[in-house]
């Protein structure tokens, strides 16, 4: 059964730091990973999916890297900004027996200070 | 904005009543989600749509019931409610179930409170 685990529960970082979350999952037969961001009481935003045969992605400040043989994926963020304040969520996409479930984690809460 | 709207944004019940949530994509998909989110658990995918057919129900209560009358909308009617039900409910949609290459878009979600 996947799980997956992300590390730091919580980051506070002050603004125009650069900053690593951690995402780590147990079973490397994903066909994807996908980081999310949740505001308070929000629902999800995309903002990465990498597929199984990729090692990144990239979008603006944010970039994602995948490594399937260690179970890892991160997500990097340069020069963050109080307006990156959220919840980053990952999660894995399995081919198990449920094809579609997404597995999350249960997010790194991010304060960043001006 | 998602394209996935969810009504009502909060819902207050008690146990004893009957009430349905309700999620509509404007994306064209073909697939709609169910997720629970409580606190300090991660979100929890409840029941999967594929087509109109359900092709996932994660063993959830008969409490929770259900409903997709076409591909762009998906009802979840609750009735006798208890107190730990009480979370976030999201909704996803997604092209197609198949997770190779499809994202999952989610709604704003709405907050259950069950007294």
């Amino acid at each position: 059964k996947q799980e997956v685990t992300q590390i730091p529960a919580a980051l506070s970082v002050p603004e125009g730091e650069n900053l690593v979350l951690n995402c780590s999952f147990t079973d490397s037969a994903i066909y994807n990973l996908q980081w999310f961001r949740q505001d308070p009481g929000k629902g999800l935003t995309s903002l990465l999916l990498i597929q199984s045969s990729q090692r990144e992605q990239t979008s603006g400040r944010l970039n994602a890297s995948l490594d399937k043989s260690s179970g890892r994926s991160t997500l990097y963020i340069a020069a963050s900004q109080p307006g990156d304040s959220a919840t980053y969520l990952c999660a894995a996409a399995g081919n198990g027996g449920s094809q579609g479930n997404l597995i999350f984690g249960k997010g790194t809460k991010l304060s960043v200070k001006p | 904005e998602t394209g996935v709207t969810q009504t009502p944004r909060h819902l207050v019940m008690g146990m004893t009543n009957k009430k349905s949530l309700k999620c509509e994509q404007h994306l064209g998909h073909n697939a709609m989600y169910w997720y629970k989110q409580s606190a300090k658990k991660p979100l929890e995918l409840m029941f999967v749509y594929n087509f109109k057919e359900q092709t996932e129900n994660n063993s959830v209560p008969s409490r929770f019931s259900p409903e997709c009358p076409n591909s762009s909308h998906l009802f979840l009617h609750l009735h006798t409610l208890q107190p730990e039900d009480s979370a976030l409910y999201l909704c996803a949609s997604s092209q197609d179930q198949h997770p190779r290459d499809y994202e999952q878009y989610f709604g704003p979600g709405t907050r259950l409170t069950v007294t």
